[in-house]
């Protein structure tokens, strides 16, 4: 069964860093390009960033680039988002999900990790 | 960027009732980067349709979508009860765009 579990949310001040974490399990991690997506409270869906099997390829949203790094150990078979510079409007449920190849979609997400950006 | 607009923003329906959604981009997009996604309150999205008109493993067959260029529809032919959930497109170009949304709500 495929599973994808993030870690790491919390309360944090502005200006403060946070990492996320998202362990996998159940299907072969390293052939398949991963993203992360967050949720506000009470809004829609909005694409953080993506990486592809390798690392070869990596992609942020302009709102959060310059200031959130993407990573994965394939040998882990972990996701990881390092997230700097921390703004109020970053408080959202981040959620980790797997790409589907060839689908161009993301066919299984975890739960999510709530972060809260507040003083 | 392409962006995505989706309308109604709110569907108001009853359970065994048709519902047409629609998702409308910037700019004409290719049909096998556009999908579709339900969320159920409390819950993470789950993938419906893929390359706009193929339904994901284990979707049943009351969905459909099609469209091309820049008019998508998801169309659900009788509500079921875990029907009443919000429903996002989506397009992956150089990044993944979502759609604002559309609200199923029971009538």
């Amino acid at each position: 069964e495929v599973q994808v579990v993030e870690s790491g949310g919390g309360l944090v001040q502005p200006g403060r860093s946070l990492r996320l974490s998202c362990a996998a399990a159940g299907f072969t991690f390293d052939d398949y390009a991963m993203h992360w997506v967050r949720q506000a409270p009470g809004k829609g869906l909005e694409w953080v960033s993506g990486i592809s099997w390798n690392s070869g390829s990596i992609g942020y949203a302009d709102s959060v680039k310059g200031r959130f790094t993407i990573s994965r150990d394939n040998a882990k078979n972990s996701l990881y988002l390092q997230m700097n510079s921390l703004r109020t409007e970053d408080t959202a449920l981040y959620y980790c999900a797997k790409e589907r190849s060839g689908w161009w979609a993301l066919d299984y997400w975890g739960q999510g990790a709530l972060v809260t950006v507040s003083s | 960027e392409i962006v995505l607009t989706q309308s109604p923003g709110t569907l108001s329906l009853s359970p065994g009732e048709r519902a047409t959604l629609s998702c409308r981009a910037s700019q004409g997009v290719s049909s096998s980067h556009l999908a579709w996604y339900r969320q159920k309150p409390g819950q993470a999205p789950r993938l419906l349709i893929y390359g706009a008109s193929s339904r994901a493993t284990g979707i049943p067959d009351r969905f459909s979508g099609s469209g091309s260029g820049t008019d998508f529809t998801l169309t659900i032919s009788r509500l079921e009860p875990e029907d009443f959930a919000v429903y996002y497109c989506q397009h992956y170009g150089s990044s993944l765009t979502f759609g604002g949304g559309t609200k199923v709500e029971i009538k």
